[in-house]
């Protein structure tokens, strides 16, 4: 079946640094990827998403591009700042197939980062 | 304003005791979905629902019930709740395609 892995963590910065947090897909056919963030106590928000092959998305500094060739939607930011501490999922929508309709997430990974 | 409503937000119960967990958006989504989120394990599918009256097993279906007898409502009903039921719930929907998926806030329940 479909999965998605994400970068274990907990990732720790410091201010301004840059970030990468890796994603990886198994899926056929060309599956909806997306970065979903999650602040302390608080539900999960759409970050950006792509929908297709060489898509990028980008959302409050942050970009993800979705790469077919690598079956890989890793997130970056150039400068992290302390309200950028939350936990990042990475998560797919499947194009069609026996698993249309499930939305598979990675495990997440928690960025701290540091004045 | 596009949302998706869970209620209870916070809910203490005894094990056994039948609970339902009602779901509600207004953007007149086709597809709904229930997840669990738990420490270590990320978020895992429950169920989810294409179009009303047609509904599908996540991951982690046991001890949970659905129904889709109208578009716009997505309930989760527990039957027999179990402290390993204890978790963070999350319902969300999309237009039919899933480029776009909305959640809500969230439902902790705790199950002593």
């Amino acid at each position: 079946g479909d999965s998605v892995t994400q970068m274990e963590g907990p990732v720790t910065l410091s201010e301004e640094a840059f970030l990468t947090i890796n994603c990886t897909y198994t899926a056929t056919g060309y599956p909806s990827l997306f970065w979903y963030v999650q602040y302390p106590g608080e539900g999960l928000q759409l970050l950006l998403k792509a929908t297709k092959a060489d898509d990028k998305g980008s959302n409050k500094g942050f970009e993800a591009t979705y790469r077919k060739e690598t079956t890989s939607f890793h997130l970056e930011k150039g400068s992290v700042q302390v309200s950028d501490s939350a936990v990042y999922f990475c998560a797919l929508f499947p194009a069609g197939g026996t698993s249309y309709g499930k939305l598979t997430f990675g495990q997440g990974t928690i960025l701290t980062v540091h004045p | 304003e596009a949302q998706v409503t869970q209620n209870p937000r916070y809910l203490i119960t005894v094990t056994g005791k039948k609970l339902t967990v009602t779901c509600s958006q207004n953007m007149n989504h086709e597809y709904m979905s229930w997840y669990r989120q738990d420490p270590g394990l990320g978020l895992r599918q429950i169920y989810y629902s294409m179009n009303v009256e047609v509904t599908d097993k996540g991951d982690v279906p046991e001890g949970y019930k659905v129904s889709r007898k109208e578009k716009r409502n997505f309930p989760l009903i527990l039957e027999s709740p179990s402290p390993n039921q204890t978790s963070l719930y999350f319902c969300a929907s999309s237009p039919s395609g899933g480029n776009t998926i909305y959640f809500g806030e969230g439902s902790w329940l705790t199950v002593v």
